[in-house]
């Protein structure tokens, strides 16, 4: 069964760094994109990129370039999503999701993480 | 702000038909295939119908997806209370060095 487990809710204040968890399981790792989407309070979702755990290859939505790092562990199947110098702005949850073979649209989601940046 | 329009809300009665229209441009649905996620409150969102009119296993059969041009709609026959959810239309969009947009979303309400 295809699975992804996001790492639980953090209480941030502004410039604080972080680094959310999306653990995967039940399927190759290496072969799927996982893109990471963000739905700011009352909103609605939001692509903020996708990375290829094969090669680490990553892409960015511009408007999200420069403000966070994807990354990956194959060791342990796990996709990140990093900020070096966390905003207010950023509150928001963060889901990941696993991009279909081949295709554009997500098949599985993460339950998600609520990131909250105050001071 | 998102490049797919969708009118912010539908509603039926159970055992109504609703059907979710989902606006975009050349750019997106015009050239790439179209995808509807559904978000019951407080979850996840989950894949609905992917490339345009597909169903992921387990998706009732009463959701259904159609495009046409640059539109696409989503509808939902024999509406039941569970189906009370938002719902996204997204698609691939080839501006911009490539992107995956998702509409502004509906809010589908059972009366």
């Amino acid at each position: 069964e295809v699975q992804l487990a996001q790492s639980g809710a953090e209480v941030k204040k502004p410039g604080e760094s972080l680094k959310i968890s999306c653990k995967t399981s039940g399927y190759s790792f290496t072969t799927y994109w996982i893109g990471w989407v963000r739905q700011m309070p009352g909103k609605g979702l939001e692509w903020m990129g996708i990375i290829y755990p094969g090669d680490s290859d990553a892409r960015y939505r511009p408007s999200f370039q420069g403000q966070i790092t994807f990354s990956v562990d194959k060791s342990t199947n796990t996709a990140y999503l990093q900020w070096s110098s966390l905003k207010a702005s950023d509150t928001a949850m963060y889901y990941c999701a696993r991009q279909g073979f081949g295709e554009y649209h997500f098949d599985y989601w993460g339950q998600g993480a609520l990131v909250t940046v105050s001071s | 702000q998102s490049v797919l329009t969708q009118p912010p809300s539908a509603s039926g009665t159970p055992g109504q038909r609703v059907t979710i229209s989902c606006s975009g441009s050349s750019s997106n649905i015009g050239s790439n295939s179209v995808n509807w996620y559904q978000q019951l409150p407080g979850t996840a969102p989950k894949l609905l119908v992917y490339s345009n009119n597909q169903r992921p296993s387990g998706v009732p059969d009463r959701f259904s997806g159609s495009k046409s041009g640059t539109s696409a709609s989503l509808a939902i026959s024999g509406l039941q209370s569970e189906d009370e959810a938002d719902y996204y239309c997204a698609a691939w969009d080839n501006s911009l060095n490539g992107r995956y947009v998702f509409g502004t979303g509906t809010k589908v309400t059972v009366l």
